[in-house]
Parts: structure tokens; sequence; C-alpha cells
């Protein structure tokens, strides 16, 4: 199985910062990657497929890029409803998915 | 609107088997390309595909868990089914089912339901 690397496992940030989150995927995955943000209680919700393609109706603070292995998740300007858990998902190795151990976003 | 919502026991003992009822609306199972994942999420940990279901009836389950699982599927009722024998502690966690964000293809996951809530212990 491909396993998803996701770095760091959690840190802390600011309102207005910059934030990379970081995913590694143990073998080729082309684009085939997904990102999700977690609210406590809640249900993932998808933020960018493909790597790079933005979600309708996610804030444009959130990009993705990357491909092969190496995946990042930017978050331009954090907001305080941004802070949450991201997991990466890659879903190349059909229909088999596995996603990432997650990121957790706290408060500085 | 496409909407998802599991139900199920909340508490289960150890050894029985879970019977997770996946209710779904704004869509159909029967038309090509559709497909319905479940997904786990132990408490503080991360997420955990299980296994997927797609409109002609093939099924996929994960490798670990293969031996445990069933799904199936109601297409008149709109309803994924999903069961996992032999239950166990470790087995507590929130269950999700989820679908594509577009039909033609099973992923990504846009569409989620809310998650249940099931805890092993006698």
């Amino acid at each position: 199985a491909i396993r998803m690397t996701q770095s760091p496992s959690s840190f802390s940030a600011s309102t207005g910062d910059r934030v990379t989150i970081t995913c590694r995927a143990s073998q080729g995955i082309s684009s085939y990657l997904a990102w999700y943000q977690q609210k406590p209680g809640k249900a993932p919700k998808l933020l960018i497929y493909a790597a790079s393609t933005l979600q309708s109706g996610v804030p444009s603070r959130f990009s993705g890029s990357g491909s092969g292995t190496d995946f990042t998740l930017t978050i331009s300007c954090l907001q305080s409803e941004d802070f949450a858990t991201y997991y990466c998902q890659q879903y190349y190795s059909y229909p088999m998915i596995t996603f990432g151990q997650g990121t957790r976003l706290e408060i500085k | 609107q496409v909407t998802l919502r599991e139900s199920g026991p909340a508490l289960v003992k150890p050894t029985q088997t879970l019977t997770l009822t996946c209710t779904f609306s704004g869509f159909s199972l029967s038309t090509s390309g559709m497909c319905v994942s479940w997904i786990r999420q132990p408490p503080g940990k991360a997420l955990e595909w299980l296994a997927r279901i797609d409109w002609d009836d093939d099924k996929y389950y994960s490798t670990s868990l293969k031996t445990r699982l069933t799904i199936s599927k109601d297409t008149s009722k709109n309803q994924v089914v999903l069961t996992m024998t032999n239950m166990d502690p470790v087995d507590t966690a929130t269950y999700y089912c989820a679908r594509a964000l577009s039909g033609g293809s099973c992923y990504p996951l846009g569409y989620w339901g809310q998650g249940t809530l099931v805890t092993v212990s006698s």
C-alpha cells in the first residue's frame, strides 16, 4: 500500500501567518492527491484535488502544489476558521486510497 | 443536493457483528460511474478507508480488514450497508460514508455523511 507521510504532525501559528504543510508519498502518485480539512466533531471537507485544483467555494488563500511524491498545502494568510486538522489523501492506487496521519494546526 | 447519513448502533460488544447503513439522496447508485465508500476514524487518530461499492456492484475492501468486511447496496432504498464481523475495542471509531465529488470517478471524496460513533465495549 502507498504510505502517505505528513509533516509536521502539529504546529502552532498566528492569524495572518503563511503556513505550509507537506505530504510525501512512498511512491509516485502523479497528481492523484487531495487535501481535506477537518474540524472537531465534523466530517472532513475537501479543499483541493488533483494536487492543485481548488474545490468550489474554498477560499483562494488555500493552494496546493506538487506531483510525483512530494506535495504541499499552503494557506497564504491564516484566518481563525482555518485552525483545524488537515489530511492528504492519495487516490492513485485505485480503488484503495490512503490518508496521511494528519497535521493539526493550532493557534499560537 | 447530495446528502449522506450513517446510522447504526452506538455500542457493540466485542466479537459481535456491526451493521451500518448509509442512506443517501441526490444521486442514484444505479447511475454509471457512481460509487460509495466507507471510511473510519478512531478517536484522535487518522482516517482509514474501509470499503467501496460501485454502481455495477463491484466491491473493494481494505486489505487489512478484507476478511471482516462486507459491503452491499439497495438501490431502491438509496442505501449502502457495511457489516464488520468480530468487533474489537480497537474498532471503536467514527464511521463515515462518502461519495466522490462528481460522477464518473470514485475519488476524491467530495460528499461526506456526518459520521456515526461506534464504541466497542463489554
